[in-house]
């Protein structure tokens, strides 16, 4: 499959922070995804992306499929303690996805 | 709400077992995909299946297996496990129109 570069790896949250992740890759994509995954529970998807440059919100998280197709943005405004999880990309360009390693969302003590 | 089950949360078998996971999707969904995720690798795809009694390889098949009989239940066989395929097993579907994958909430499979 085709290898994603997923940063940052984890990071910490404090509540009502704006936080921000993102995805490279070097072959272009046709979709860009964003999942959540809960502890003990499967991904949901939480935003999907069609289109290059196109930016799209549900709720607190924006989106965006960059120009070059090769990259996307996840950004959640002012977090809460329900934030915290894994964070994946995936980009598809053909039948399957492939995913990145994931990003480690975990409220600042 | 789509539904997507497997059919056990926690696994321990031994190595050298055949293991058997069960994935089961109630929404008529075409395609079905088992992954593997572990720590700093994200999910990779092992099989998936577009169709009844069809079936792909993923990105990594080696040392399993695939069976997908009745166009709900997709199983993934491990037909002698080794230590190297203890893992957080997840299954997905989806139907044909959307990229959206649906998830089961996974199995953890621990080979001793």
């Amino acid at each position: 499959g085709q290898q994603l570069n997923q940063s940052p790896q984890s990071m910490f949250i404090q509540e009502g922070e704006d936080v921000s992740m993102n995805c490279t890759s070097s072959s272009i994509f046709n979709t860009w995804l964003w999942y959540k995954q809960d502890p003990g529970e499967g991904p949901v998807l939480l935003i999907a992306l069609y289109k290059a440059g196109e930016l799209t919100s549900n709720g607190r998280l924006t989106a965006q499929f960059g120009i070059t197709r090769k990259d996307s943005f996840l950004n959640i405004s002012a977090s809460i303690p329900s934030d915290v999880g894994i964070y994946f990309c995936a980009g598809r360009l053909d039948y399957k996805l492939s995913f990145g390693a994931g990003t480690t969302v975990t409220v600042r003590a | 709400d789509v539904k997507v089950t497997q059919s056990s949360r926690y696994l321990v078998k031994r190595t050298g077992e055949k293991v058997f996971l069960e994935c089961v999707q109630d929404m008529d969904h075409e395609n079905m995909f088992w992954y593997r995720q572990d720590p700093g690798l994200g999910l990779r795809l092992i099989y998936f299946s577009y169709d009844v009694k069809m079936k792909e390889k993923g990105d990594i098949p080696e040392g399993y297996s695939v069976s997908r009989e009745k166009k709900e239940r997709f199983s993934l066989i491990l037909e002698s496990a080794s230590t190297n395929q203890t893992s957080m097993y997840l299954c997905a579907s989806r139907p044909q129109s959307t990229d959206t994958q649906y998830f089961g909430p996974g199995t953890r499979l621990t080979v001793l």
